[in-house]
């Protein structure tokens, strides 16, 4: 695709709900990542894929946040029995290649999370 | 723990004025540090710098390293009432499977017509 795609971009949650978000990378894109970003904050890094491998999962702030990328190319976090904290924007990035070798990381437009 | 604090965290000006946005850093093995526009909406790729002193220019934006003093600045002159947003600066480390940027918690920007 042209650009990074998420869904939904908006999603209202009860305490205690699971969600799923899910991330398209642009088309090719070998890395993946996902981050937080609560209002007034810049993005907190949360979990890297290379392909289908989880390399860095350090940022996930809890055993309820899960992320997966099982075919190496659609990405889902999923956050279980979610709380008022978890209320944030959850962005998406991708790269052709690895941040480390200068490729560019192209964000989406984020989904906006409302923990009610 | 990699740290990034970025000055102001607000700033207002007429447009057609120039501003200074300056970011300092605190890194484990400096690799590069990132500038980015966030609108509301995907923070958009401004600048890469890697080496100290080489001046990056893209249009009315500019952005420059200082590796020993550890900050970077970007400069918009002429501004315009689209460049208001959050600029957002980033540092990564260059240590092997390190691959997540460190953000700090942006300026926001904003030019009055």
């Amino acid at each position: 695709g042209a650009g990074v795609s998420q869904s939904p971009r908006y999603k209202v949650a009860k305490r205690g709900q699971d969600v799923a978000l899910r991330c398209d990378p642009i088309s090719g894109h070998v890395s993946l990542f996902w981050y937080q970003q609560a209002l007034g904050q810049g993005p907190e890094f949360l979990t890297y894929f290379q392909n289908e491998a989880q390399l860095d999962k350090s940022g996930l702030p809890s055993d309820r946040f899960f992320a997966e990328r099982p075919e190496g190319s659609v990405s889902t976090l999923k956050i279980q029995r979610t709380q008022q904290e978890d209320s944030a924007v959850y962005l998406c990035a991708s790269s052709l290649g690895a941040a480390s070798s200068g490729n560019t990381i192209y964000f989406g437009e984020g989904s906006w999370l409302t923990v009610v | 723990e990699d740290k990034v604090v970025q000055s102001p965290l607000s700033l207002v000006v007429h447009e057609g004025d120039t501003v200074t946005l300056n970011c300092s850093y605190e890194v484990t093995n400096f690799r590069s540090l990132l500038w980015y526009k966030q609108e509301k909406k995907a923070p958009t790729f401004l600048f890469m710098l890697t080496s100290s002193g080489i001046e990056k220019k893209s249009g009315r934006l500019s952005s420059i390293l200082d590796k020993k003093e550890l900050f970077s600045i970007l400069n918009i002159t002429a501004t315009q009432t689209g460049d208001s947003a959050v600029y957002l600066c980033a540092v990564a480390g260059s240590f092997f499977g390190n691959e997540k940027l460190t953000f700090g918690t942006g300026t926001r920007l904003t030019i009055i017509p």
